[in-house]
């Protein structure tokens, strides 16, 4: 079974710039997280999507907003750019039947450099 | 309060010695928990889940959990060089769907 996938795996922007990160959940995945880490802050989470509905969110600004299609793939955007946006961003996906006994798994992740 | 506290290390030791890696967190009705390795520009990689008290043995780790103590743990014997990463430990609690918190991460590394 293939595992989460990420695309673009590299960015690199400009400050001011909008950028727009993909994520394909595992097959028969219905849950995508997102993810921020830096070497200061570790993992923070973003959002996360179920069923094309947001379930969870952040503490993150307005800046920062997501969708998940009917197939579960998910996109997250960040609007104006600023430097401290720099991250690896990381998409997570699990099967959430409801059982109660929920794993995550990681993508690859892109890494956005913000200039 | 962090929901999920580590010590961030770095935690050496030598190669064939047993590594302890320690995690508390703070909901108590958190369900399930992990361990995840990530390496150095890379993303996390899941090694254990366990979901009820006592230990859970899969090749050299070994996850304990003590839910009356908030205490989750990571063994690993024999370490090796190839051990060396950051470990993440994570709770995903009941009440809040699929919301994971995670620690801040142990640095482990394993001297040659």
């Amino acid at each position: 079974k293939a595992g989460v996938t990420q695309t673009p795996r590299y960015l690199i922007k400009t400050r001011g710039q909008q950028v727009t990160l993909s994520c394909s959940p595992i097959s028969g995945h219905r849950s995508v997280s997102w993810y921020q880490q830096t070497p200061g802050q570790g993992l923070q989470f973003l959002f996360e999507y179920f069923s094309e509905t947001q379930r969870n969110k952040g503490n993150f600004p307005g800046r920062f907003s997501g969708r998940q299609f009917s197939n579960s793939r998910s996109e997250m955007n960040v609007s104006t750019l600023e430097l401290g946006d720099s991250a690896l961003y990381l998409c997570a996906s699990s099967r959430s039947s409801g059982g109660g006994q929920e794993t995550q798994y990681f993508g690859p992740g892109t890494r956005l450099l913000v200039l | 309060q962090k929901e999920v506290e580590q010590n961030s290390g770095p935690l050496s030791v030598p190669e064939g010695a047993i590594a302890s890696l320690n995690c508390t967190y703070s909901d108590r009705v958190s369900q399930s928990f992990f361990w995840y390795r990530q390496y150095s520009g890379k993303s996390p990689e899941l090694i254990m889940s366990i979901y009820s008290n006592g230990d859970k043995e899969d090749g050299r780790f070994t996850a304990q959990l003590n839910k009356a103590s908030q205490y989750v743990s990571l063994l690993i014997r024999d370490s090796q060089p190839s051990d060396s990463a950051t470990y993440l430990c994570a709770v995903n609690v009941k009440n809040n769907f699929n919301k994971f918190y995670f620690g801040s991460g142990t640095k482990l590394n394993v001297k040659p």
